[in-house]
């Protein structure tokens, strides 16, 4: 079964340190990789995604995610952390051939503390 | 261009009531979707479709019904509300076309609906 993990609830740095979010996944053949923010009372907004080609992603606010393939992970990262980044993060993967439906982890809330 | 839209915003039930919740998209997509949102279990899906006039199951069908008669429009139903429906429903749509059927492409999501059923 596809699944996909975020093994940390919540994620606290300091501004202007590097941020890491953890996501693995569990997926048959090639895995199409997001991740989405939710921001308070608010949906969910794409930042970026894993299709294909290079491991190393960039996406949106900055953010880049790396793709390992022997590891199974999907790391969300950030160079240097904004208060503003604290907020929700969503680890996705594809599955269920062409109807495109999304296993979501269950979140980590990135919380970044002036 | 709205993206997509969701109504009502909030909503009060008592157990035993019927409602339901509106999703419109102005981006012509053909997919649509509605989750549930739960605290510490990530978003789960509901119902899907894959074009006009066609609905499936997602994982989390139980007590919920869809429609999907206009292209632009996901209905969800809750015929008859409980307790453990009490959540945040999103809606979301994404684009058909390009690789693979269009399965690389984000889904776009609505504000969400808070629903709580007495």
């Amino acid at each position: 079964a596809q699944s996909v993990a975020q093994p940390e609830d919540q994620v606290n740095v300091a501004e202007g340190n590097p941020l890491t979010v953890k996501c693995t996944y569990s997926v048959s053949g090639n895995p199409y990789l997001f991740w989405y923010v939710q921001y308070p009372n608010r949906g969910l907004q794409f930042l970026l995604k894993y299709i294909t080609g290079d491991n190393l992603v960039k996406g949106s606010y900055g953010f880049e995610a790396e793709f390992n393939k022997s590891q199974t992970s999907f790391h969300l990262k950030k160079p240097s952390a904004l208060v503003s980044d604290s907020a929700l993060y969503f680890c996705a993967v594809r599955h269920g051939g062409n109807t495109g439906k999304l296993i979501f982890g269950q979140g980590t809330t990135l919380q970044v503390k002036p | 261009n709205a993206g997509v839209t969701q109504t009502p915003k909030f909503r009060v039930l008592k157990t035993g009531q019927s409602m339901t919740l509106l999703c419109a998209q102005d981006m012509n997509h053909e997919y649509m979707y509605w989750y549930r949102q739960d605290p510490g279990m990530g978003l789960r899906l509901i119902h899907y479709s894959v074009g006009e006039g066609t609905t499936a199951k997602g994982e989390v069908p139980d007590g919920y019904n869809v429609s999907r008669l206009k292209k632009q429009n996901f209905l969800l139903g809750l015929e008859s509300a409980a307790p453990s429906q009490t959540s945040v429903y999103f809606c979301a749509s994404r684009a058909g076309t390009g690789l693979a059927g269009g399965t690389h492409n984000e889904q776009f999501f609505g504000p969400g609906t808070r629903l709580t059923v007495l």
